[in-house]
C-alpha cells in the first residue's frame, strides 16, 4: 500500500493568519495522463469528513477559495491563505492512484 | 440534496458478523460507486471497499477475505458484511459515495463527494 505521511500532526493556528499541511507520499501519485492522484479532506469536530480538494489543486463544490493545494511526485501542501475560526478541525490527505486508497495520519488544526 | 444514512447495530459480539446499511436519501443510487470507509478510535481512516450500482466490488486486501458489499437498487441502499470481528474493528463507519469529478485520460477521477454522518460500531462480549 502506498504510504501517506503529514506533517504537522498539531498545528495551532492564529485567525487571519496563513497555515499549511505538508503530505509525502511513499511512492509517485503521477496518473499517466499527468495528473497526480491526491485529496485533502477535513473532518470538522463531530461531523464526517468533506472533501475539500481534489486532484491536488482543484477545489470541490462551494469550498472557500482561501483554501489552496500544490504539489507533485511525492510532496504535496495543502495551504490556508488566512485561516477562520470555522477551519479548525483534522485534515487528511489520501492518495487516489493505487488501490486501496490511503489516509494520512491526519493534522490537527486548532486555534491558539 | 443527496444525503446518506448508516444504520445497522452499535454492538457486535467478537467472531459475529457486523451488518451496515446505508441509505440513500435525494437521489438515486444508479450510476455511482458507493464506498465504506471506517475510523477506529483515535486513528486515521481506512478504505473498506466500494460497489458499483451494478454491482461489481473492489475490497481493501487487507479485509477481503471478511468483508461483503452489496447494493438492492429497488431500496435505494447498499450495504456492509464483516465477518470474524474483532476488537480490532470497533470504529465509526462511515458510507460515502464515489463521485466523478474530472475526466482524466479516458476515465474519470473519483472523490468521496457524499460522507454519511458515521456510525459508531464497538466490538466486545
Amino acid at each position: 500500500d502506498i504510504v501517506m505521511t503529514q506533517s504537522p500532526l498539531s498545528l495551532p493556528v492564529t485567525p487571519g493568519e496563513p497555515a499549511s499541511i505538508s503530505c509525502r507520499s511513499s511512492q509517485s501519485l503521477l496518473y499517466s495522463s499527468g495528473y497526480y492522484f491526491l485529496d485533502w479532506y477535513l473532518q470538522k469536530p463531530g461531523q464526517s469528513p468533506q472533501l475539500l480538494i481534489y486532484l491536488v489543486s482543484n477545489r470541490a463544490s462551494g469550498v472557500p477559495d482561501r483554501f489552496s493545494g500544490s504539489g507533485s511526485g511525492t510532496e504535496f501542501t495543502l495551504k490556508i491563505s488566512r485561516v477562520e475560526a470555522e477551519d479548525v478541525g483534522v485534515y487528511y490527505c489520501m492518495q487516489a492512484l493505487q488501490a486501496p486508497r490511503t489516509f494520512g495520519q491526519g493534522t490537527k488544526v486548532e486555534i491558539e | 440534496q443527496v444525503q446518506l444514512q448508516e444504520s445497522g447495530p452499535g454492538l457486535v459480539k467478537p467472531s459475529e458478523t457486523l451488518s451496515l446499511t446505508c441509505t440513500v436519501s435525494g437521489g438515486f443510487i444508479t450510476n455511482y460507486y458507493w464506498s465504506w470507509i471506517r475510523q477506529p478510535p483515535g486513528k486515521k481512516l481506512e478504505y473498506i471497499g466500494y460497489i458499483y450500482y451494478s454491482g461489481s466490488t473492489n475490497y481493501n486486501p487487507s479485509l477481503k477475505s471478511r468483508v461483503t458489499i452489496s447494493v438492492d437498487t429497488s431500496q435505494n441502499q447498499f450495504s456492509l458484511k464483516l465477518n470474524s470481528v474483532t476488537a480490532a474493528d470497533t470504529a465509526v463507519y462511515y458510507c460515502a459515495r464515489l463521485t466523478p469529478l474530472a475526466p482524466v485520460g479516458n476515465d474519470h477521477y473519483h472523490s468521496f463527494d457524499i460522507w454519511g454522518q458515521g456510525t459508531m460500531v464497538t466490538v466486545s462480549s
